[in-house]
């Protein structure tokens, strides 16, 4: 496509639930980063993709957060037992390579209550 | 450690010039980044610098000390829809080539 794209755009649930964050990415970006935003806060770097494996995910805050990219396009980032401290921008970016310039998608806003 | 400083705010009036400054502290350095983001939006690319100097490109400007660590924007002529969040982000030593980011400087642009 033209740009990164993630659905949903917004997503409220409940405290205790299963979630999944989708990110399309640009076409040929074989990068691919996940990063977490709070109110007033710079983006945090949560996983890296390089191709279909998890290149570094040692930003991802515990064990109920999972990503995959089984092709090498597509990545799903789940979460799981959500908590209320979950609620955040999640962005998705791509890049040709790691080294190169990458571009965000519009986030998807999620909401734990 | 991992440590990156900017401004929360900033306020300007609309065609004159501002500078955001951006200090670093972190364990490798592979090149930074500045980023705006409007309410609501993506981050979007402005500039990279890896090596010092400064980097112009149109109305904005970015410019790097290594040694000082040590990064500013400069925004020109302004307009009213620049009033944005800049983002400073240093790349780090690891081949990720993931970024790290400062908590943003909020840029009023005023009539």
């Amino acid at each position: 496509g033209a740009g990164v794209s993630q659905t949903p755009s917004n997503k409220v649930t409940e405290k205790g639930k299963y979630v999944e964050l989708r990110c399309d990415p640009i076409s040929g970006h074989t990068a691919l980063y996940w990063y977490r935003q709070s109110l007033g806060q710079g983006p945090e770097f949560l996983i890296y993709f390089q191709g279909t494996g998890a290149a570094d995910d040692s930003g991802l805050p515990n064990d109920r957060f999972f990503a995959v990219r089984p092709e090498g396009s597509v990545s799903t980032l789940k979460i799981q037992r959500t908590e209320r401290g979950d609620s955040a921008v999640y962005l998705c970016a791509s890049s040709k390579q790691g080294w190169s310039e990458a571009f965000f998608g519009q986030g998807t806003r999620l909401t734990v209550v | 450690g991992q440590n990156i400083d900017q401004p929360t705010e900033m306020t300007a009036t609309e065609g004159a010039i501002v500078q955001i400054n951006c200090t670093y502290q972190t364990s490798g350095f592979n090149g930074l980044f500045w980023y705006q983001q409007h309410a609501g939006e993506a981050p979007t690319f402005l500039s990279y610098n890896v090596l010092d100097g400064l980097e112009e490109k149109g109305r904005f400007s970015s410019f790097l000390s290594r040694s000082k660590g040590y990064s500013y924007l400069l925004l020109k002529e302004l307009q009213m829809k620049d009033s944005a969040s800049y983002l400073c982000a240093v790349r780090d030593l690891t081949n990720t080539g993931k970024l790290i980011f400062g908590q943003g400087t909020t840029l009023q642009v005023k009539p």
